[in-house]
């Protein structure tokens, strides 16, 4: 597609669910990234893959958060037992390689309640 | 450990009037910083990457600097319009490696008619 694309836009889920977060990137960017961002905070780094493996997984808060990249080029941000501490915007971005410029998606609004 | 802070965190200046934004950063040793836009609950959109070997990089009304000794960089507005009313993000690749950017917290700018 012509940008990178996240779904859904807004989810709201009860405390305890299990949720999915969908990441396609700009065809042909090797290297796509997991943000989280609160409120009047920039954005924060959770894992970031090259390719279809996760090579760098630092910014993960905890065990109940996983990332996926199967095929190399849409991603899924899974987030087990959910907390209302877990509500944030969770940005994708995707570049052709590590160190060239970053494109973002619309993000996606999670609400845990 | 990498370090942005941004400064003013609002800012509101009436129509037409130029302005300065400010970024500055820790450590020294990056590839390249970048410069993002922020509407009020989308994503980010990128407006201008600067490598470590430029010293600015320009599009349209924006200017962008970098002082990679000094660990600063500006983002300048020229001509201010309405439409730029919008949270400025300045970003940076962490220590060692250009894959994952911090950010700063941004600028809020609002451009009065």
């Amino acid at each position: 597609g012509a940008g990178v694309s996240q779904t859904p836009s807004n989810k709201v889920t009860e405390k305890g669910k299990y949720v999915e977060l969908r990441c396609d990137p700009i065809s042909g960017h090797t290297a796509l990234y997991w943000y989280r961002q609160s409120l009047g905070q920039g954005p924060e780094f959770l894992i970031y893959f090259q390719g279809t493996g996760a090579a760098d997984d630092s910014g993960l808060p905890n065990d109940r958060f996983f990332a996926v990249r199967p095929e190399g080029s849409v991603s899924t941000l899974k987030i087990q037992r959910t907390e209302r501490g877990d509500s944030a915007v969770y940005l994708c971005a995707s570049s052709l390689a590590g160190d060239t410029e970053a494109f973002f998606g619309q993000g996606t609004r999670l609400t845990v309640v | 450990k990498q370090e942005v802070t941004q400064i003013p965190a609002a800012l509101s200046v009436p129509e037409g009037e130029n302005l300065v934004l400010n970024c500055s950063f820790t450590d020294s040793a990056i590839y390249n910083l970048q410069w993002f836009r922020q509407d009020p609950g989308k994503g980010l959109t990128s407006l201008l990457l600067i490598q470590s070997s430029q010293r600015e990089q320009t599009s349209g009304r924006l200017n962008a600097s970098l002082d990679k000794s000094s660990g600063r960089s500006t983002l300048y507005i020229a001509a201010s319009q309405p439409g730029d009313s919008a949270t400025y993000l300045c970003a940076v690749p962490t220590q060692g490696g250009s894959e994952k950017l911090v950010f700063g917290k941004g600028t809020k700018l609002t451009v009065n008619p």
